[in-house]
């Protein structure tokens, strides 16, 4: 079945810092790949998606590139800031399927 | 816009009791809501698909007769947890699907039920 693989927390870093937080995926077929984030206290929110291969997705600095030859879709900021200490989850969801499949979430704190 | 709300967000009962967790979609309808469930330090697992008007479909391993799933308006789904048990404890998160919008699921924040 399908799965996701996420990168271990929890994760710690100092202001400014570059993110990169690990995912690779399992799946068959095409699927589209996301990042959520789940601040404290809140829902998960969509952070960015990519719907196919060598797609980039964006949102508030952060990135991620759908890599079908590596079947991953890693998570990237060039400079974090305290406010994004989250939980983040990388998701899947098969074209034609509204299921998601989640990773295991990888806590981040950002300290000033 | 799209914003999904819980109620409750925190619920203790007693074991043997039941609890019913409200999802509602505020702003937009709502053909299809997804429940969650949300351990320490772990992934959400998709409990069930809530389809409006028609019968929830629950993934395997969830007892159907254990978690009640009713869809009856394009704005509601509620999760009801019957004869709940300490193994129940845990957060529950609902999810609603935009008509419309593809795959982009909006999150409601979670009700965290403890059994005593």
């Amino acid at each position: 079945g399908d799965s996701v693989t996420q990168m271990e927390g929890p994760v710690t870093l100092s202001e400014e810092a570059f993110l990169t937080i690990n995912c690779t995926y399992t799946a068959t077929g095409y699927p589209s790949l996301f990042w959520y984030v789940q601040y404290p206290g809140e829902g998960l929110q969509l952070l960015l998606k990519a719907t196919k291969a060598d797609d980039k997705g964006s949102n508030k600095g952060f990135e991620a590139t759908y890599r079908k030859e590596t079947t991953s879709f890693h998570l990237e900021k060039g400079s974090v800031q305290v406010s994004d200490s989250a939980v983040y989850f990388c998701a899947l969801g098969p074209r034609g399927n509204e299921k998601l499949t989640f990773g295991t979430g990888t806590r981040l704190t950002i300290i000033p | 816009g799209a914003v999904v709300s819980q109620h409750p967000s925190r619920v203790i009962c007693k074991s043997g009791t039941s609890v019913k967790i409200e999802c509602r979609s505020l702003d937009f309808q709502a053909t299809t809501m997804f429940w969650y469930r949300q351990f320490p330090k772990q992934s959400l697992m998709l409990m069930a698909t809530s389809n409006e008007g028609s019968k929830a479909t629950y993934e395997q391993g969830v007892e159907k007769d254990k978690f009640l799933i009713n869809h009856a308006s394009l704005t509601l789904s509620t999760l009801t947890v019957t004869s709940a048990h300490p193994e129940d404890s845990s957060f529950y998160i609902c999810s609603a699907k935009n008509q419309g919008t593809g795959y982009e699921q909006y999150f409601g924040p979670g009700t965290r039920l403890t059994v005593t």
